[in-house]
């Protein structure tokens, strides 16, 4: 079963860096995600289409300080030079049949 | 500008039927593949179910939780998607997002690229 796994909640420090991370479940290492960002009361946005060999393609206007990588079955978002309103949900999402959403990380900006 | 507007949220009793509208502008509606999404309060984000495009026959494909009581339709020639929602249980409650999946040629890629503002849907007697 086609299941992505997201940790709760992530802090980190104004102007510092954090890296998000979304687990694909065993079988399905090779997956490529998306990245989504929830700001409070705010509809999703997307990020990033973020492929399993690290490559990927942001949406219009994401700015350069969030990136993407891939580990294995890891997907990673990182943000350099946190700014208040990167605090938000981060949700990624996979495909096959239907789509699937991970839980999602609150991230808290200190 | 590339836009989804949501509209036909409310309020409605349990076992009510409601029908969502989701109106596209600034791209080619009927190339893409278009889904709906929803986000219970303080929950997380459920997929709801998809249509495809002309060129893939229309078919639709739903989460579980709704299968056999929600439809998802469009009308290509308004830039439109639509859900109708039967059999209302309080679970539905919920913001229902429209979504665009990113399209290459006639198939998607997958990502969601482009969201609505989302409506709301309340279910209570």
């Amino acid at each position: 079963q086609l299941v992505l796994t997201q940790s709760p909640s992530a802090s980190a420090s104004l102007g510092a860096s954090v890296k998000l991370t979304c687990t694909l479940s065993s079988g399905h290492s090779s997956y490529a995600i998306a990245w989504h960002q929830q700001q409070p009361e705010k509809a999703p946005r997307y990020l990033m289409k973020l492929n399993n060999d690290g490559s990927h393609n942001k949406g219009d206007g994401i700015p350069d300080r969030f990136s993407g990588s891939s580990s294995g079955a890891e997907r990673h978002l990182t943000i350099s030079s946190l700014q208040s309103e990167d605090e938000a949900d981060y949700y990624c999402q996979t495909w096959g049949t239907g789509t699937v959403f991970g839980g999602g990380t609150k991230l808290t900006v200190l | 500008e590339v836009q989804l507007v949501e509209s036909g949220g409310g309020l409605v009793q349990p076992g009510g039927s409601l029908r969502l509208s989701c109106a596209a502008s600034g791209f080619s509606f009927s190339d893409h593949y278009m889904d709906w999404v929803r986000q219970a309060p303080g929950k997380g984000l459920e997929w709801v179910g998809h249509i495809r495009n002309k060129a893939n026959s229309y078919i639709t494909e739903y989460a579980a939780s709704v299968k056999g009581r929600f439809i998802i339709s469009r009308d290509d020639s308004k830039n439109s998607l639509y859900l109708q929602m039967n059999s209302l249980k309080t679970e539905d409650m919920a913001v229902y997002y429209c979504a665009r999946e990113m399209a290459y040629g006639d198939y998607s890629l997958g990502p969601f690229d482009i969201w609505g503002q989302g409506t709301m849907v309340a279910v209570s007697s």
